[in-house]
């Protein structure tokens, strides 16, 4: 397994504009986790999902926002009418389930969004 | 809510010097505690965690441990190489079971020959 994939590696797009941005986790990991992250800063949560359920979404996530794994694979997200304080780096991460116990996020490269 | 602070970077050293990171945290209940690491060009890795009060965790020459009595989780390595040059970020998990983390702002270690 090559990791968790995340695509494209960098977009830059102008003021308005719909991106969109795909991750492809580990292929038996069943959570997968969206974060922001702005320079200088650490990642910031933005919503998770377990297998095609999106279980939580932070209030960073605006009504912009929006993000599927329909099938419980891979995952997008996409931001419609991006504004500039949209740019920033997107990460994607992915890790499995047993009980209780903390199993650890596994992270893509990330996809950095510039918007003009 | 739960929040983690961290010393601010960067923080410069020569090879074989001592690393000592700083972080505090705030947090209900009992969380999780780790260290992740950013290398230059490369993704966010797990470096070391610490479940409960008192674990230490430990990987590649790092430790950390878990001080409930003083919410904090000091990030130390004893001689450091050139190759540790990195971003390291304190996170903290409120809930094991689901995992969401809350990050530092992160620390950059830069460590010259």
């Amino acid at each position: 397994d090559t990791g968790v994939s995340q695509d494209p590696r960098h977009k830059i797009t102008k003021r308005g504009q719909n991106v969109t941005f795909r991750c492809d986790p580990i292929s038996e990991h069943n959570r997968l986790y969206w974060y922001r992250q702005t320079l200088g800063q650490g990642p910031e949560f933005l919503t998770y999902f377990q297998n095609e359920a999106q279980l939580e979404k932070s209030r960073l996530l605006s009504d912009r926002f929006s993000a599927e794994r329909p099938k419980g694979s891979f995952s997008t997200l996409e931001i419609q009418r991006t504004e500039q304080g949209d740019s920033a780096m997107y990460l994607c991460a992915s890790s499995t389930t047993s009980g209780g116990s903390y199993n650890e996020q596994f992270f893509g490269p990330g996809t950095r969004l510039t918007v003009l | 809510g739960d929040s983690v602070t961290q010393m601010e970077g960067p923080v410069t050293l020569s090879e074989e010097a001592f690393l000592t990171i700083n972080c505090t945290y705030t947090a209900t209940g009992y969380p999780s505690l780790f260290w992740y690491v950013q290398y230059p060009g490369e993704g966010l890795q797990l470096l070391l965690k610490a479940t409960k009060a008192d674990d230490k965790g430990s990987n590649k020459g790092f430790e950390a441990t878990y001080r409930k009595e003083t919410t904090s989780f000091h990030l130390e390595k004893g001689s450091v190489q050139v190759s540790d040059s990195a971003v390291y970020f304190c996170a903290l998990s409120g809930n094991a079971s689901w995992g969401k983390l809350q990050f530092g702002a992160g620390t950059q270690v830069v460590v010259t020959p």
